[in-house]
């Protein structure tokens, strides 16, 4: 089943701890991205990557860190979370390129909670 | 302004009503349109793309006006399972989409 996975879907922390959320499709996508998702605000995109060692900065991308080092991984780095970077994380993949590289696909989701 | 912007609702309506919202957006270079859902606490699912000439897809109808910068969904006979929030998606070039905040709409029995 060709689909986004995220782990964990709920983490509760607390300030400064070091965390990650993993990302990972099996679609062979060129395109991942993260986003976060606040009430009133929208999604706003924090990092987007269009292949392998090629990372971009999105809308709101302070206090985060990316890596791809492989096609299908995409993970999340938060060095020392803060209470204002709680919110609703997705990650999202989908094409480069071609026909039919709008649709994006959003994995389930990620609550993350820092106190 | 925002670059993307939508009433966000709530719109309670009877089911078999039709239901029509619309979305502003402020860069005149946006190049594809696309509405969205989103179920409660769930991931976002592409719902239609929108097309200059207009498009249709079963009770779903989406609309582009590039002149005023506006794109609209209309929803005929609406459903209980029609129930979400609906998003506003436009992109500039191929790396970047920007979302509407969404549209609630809650369909009543």
């Amino acid at each position: 089943e060709a689909q986004v996975t995220q782990n964990p879907r709920y983490l509760i922390t607390v300030t400064g701890k070091k965390l990650t959320v993993t990302c990972s499709q099996n679609m062979n996508h060129e395109y991942m991205s993260w986003y976060r998702q606040d009430p009133g605000l929208g999604l706003r995109q924090i990092y987007y990557s269009m292949n392998v060692e090629v990372t971009d900065k999105g809308d709101v991308p302070e206090g985060y860190k990316v890596s791809r080092k492989e096609k299908r991984n995409f993970p999340l780095i938060l060095e020392s979370p803060s209470p204002n970077q709680t919110s609703l994380y997705f990650c999202a993949s989908k094409e480069a390129s071609g026909f039919s590289s709008y649709e994006q696909y959003f994995g389930p989701g990620t609550r993350l909670t820092v106190t | 302004r925002k670059e993307v912007e939508q009433d966000p609702g709530p719109f309670n309506v009877p089911e078999g009503a039709t239901v029509a919202f619309n979305c502003t957006y402020s860069n005149s270079a946006s190049q594809s349109f696309f509405w969205y859902r989103q179920d409660c606490r769930k991931e976002p699912k592409l719902l239609m793309s929108v097309y200059s000439s207009g498009n249709e897809d079963g009770r779903f109808t989406a609309q582009l006006n590039r002149a005023s910068q506006y794109i609209s969904l209309l929803i005929r006979d609406s459903k209980l399972s029609d129930s979400a929030t609906y998003l506003c998606v436009v992109t500039f070039g191929n790396e970047k989409l920007t979302f509407g905040t969404g549209t609630r709409l809650t369909i009543i029995p």
